[in-house]
């Protein structure tokens, strides 16, 4: 099972529809969980944090199941600058004590269309 | 945005040349990352510095070499490369906390391509 897996999509999508998007860990014992948004050409940016009790910015919506092993993005009303590759991101709590290492999903590309 | 800078943006080089690639952050940030992002897969976590010490080096080859000077400069130093090293190479940098908040801030990258 690969550590963190995302259904690659596309998803296209016609402006104002909500959609969402899951992602799948592998370890048990990750600690923290993040969805990155990254442009055509353009570095990952942070698009939230994500939280046990589950966690609302604006239109997006993020949540964790941690006895599934799943996270999940919700997007309403999608505009058309929302078109990009969501990464679904997980720090794996390391045995050797390191916590730096974030392990990245392969993305979700969301197209969405006037 | 200039909070991480990378140069150059692009690189094209032969498999015989040595190149580096620079990273700076502005953030007031204690870690630094080399990650490689290759064309329909994950980005990939390739050394990790801390206070300038190398705490993770994720079995990268020897011809891949980086350094930090200071908390605000990463080098990446490359020779004798091979076109499968071509890629997105993705510089970032965090407080350096090793909590699980500590929040990772990318460049814009240097896309390479190995000849």
């Amino acid at each position: 099972r690969k550590e963190v897996e995302q259904d690659p999509g596309p998803f296209n999508v016609p402006e104002g529809a909500t959609v969402a998007f899951n992602c799948t860990y592998s370890n048990s014992a990750s600690q923290s969980f993040f969805w990155y948004r990254q442009d055509c050409r353009k570095e990952p940016k942070l698009l939230m944090s994500v939280y046990s009790s589950g966690n609302e910015d604006g239109r997006f919506t993020a949540q964790l199941n941690r006895a599934s092993q799943y996270i999940s993005l919700l997007i309403r009303d999608s505009k058309l600058s929302d078109s990009a590759t969501y990464l679904c991101v997980v720090r794996p709590r390391n045995s050797g004590g390191s916590n730096y290492k974030l392990t990245f999903g392969k993305g979700t590309l969301l197209t969405v269309n006037p | 945005e200039t909070g991480v800078t990378q140069t150059p943006r692009h690189l094209v080089m032969g498999m015989t040349n040595k190149k580096s690639l620079k990273c700076e952050q502005h953030l007031g940030h204690n870690a630094m990352y080399w990650y490689k992002q290759s064309a329909k897969k994950p980005l990939e976590l390739m050394f990790v510095y801390n206070f300038k010490e190398q705490t993770e080096n994720n079995s990268v080859p020897s011809r891949f070499s980086p350094e930090c000077p200071n908390s605000s400069h990463l080098f990446l130093h490359l020779h004798t490369l091979q076109p499968e090293d071509s890629a997105l190479y993705l510089c970032a940098s965090s407080r350096g906390q090793g909590s699980g908040t500590d929040t990772q801030y990318f460049g814009p990258g240097t896309r390479l391509t190995v000849l």
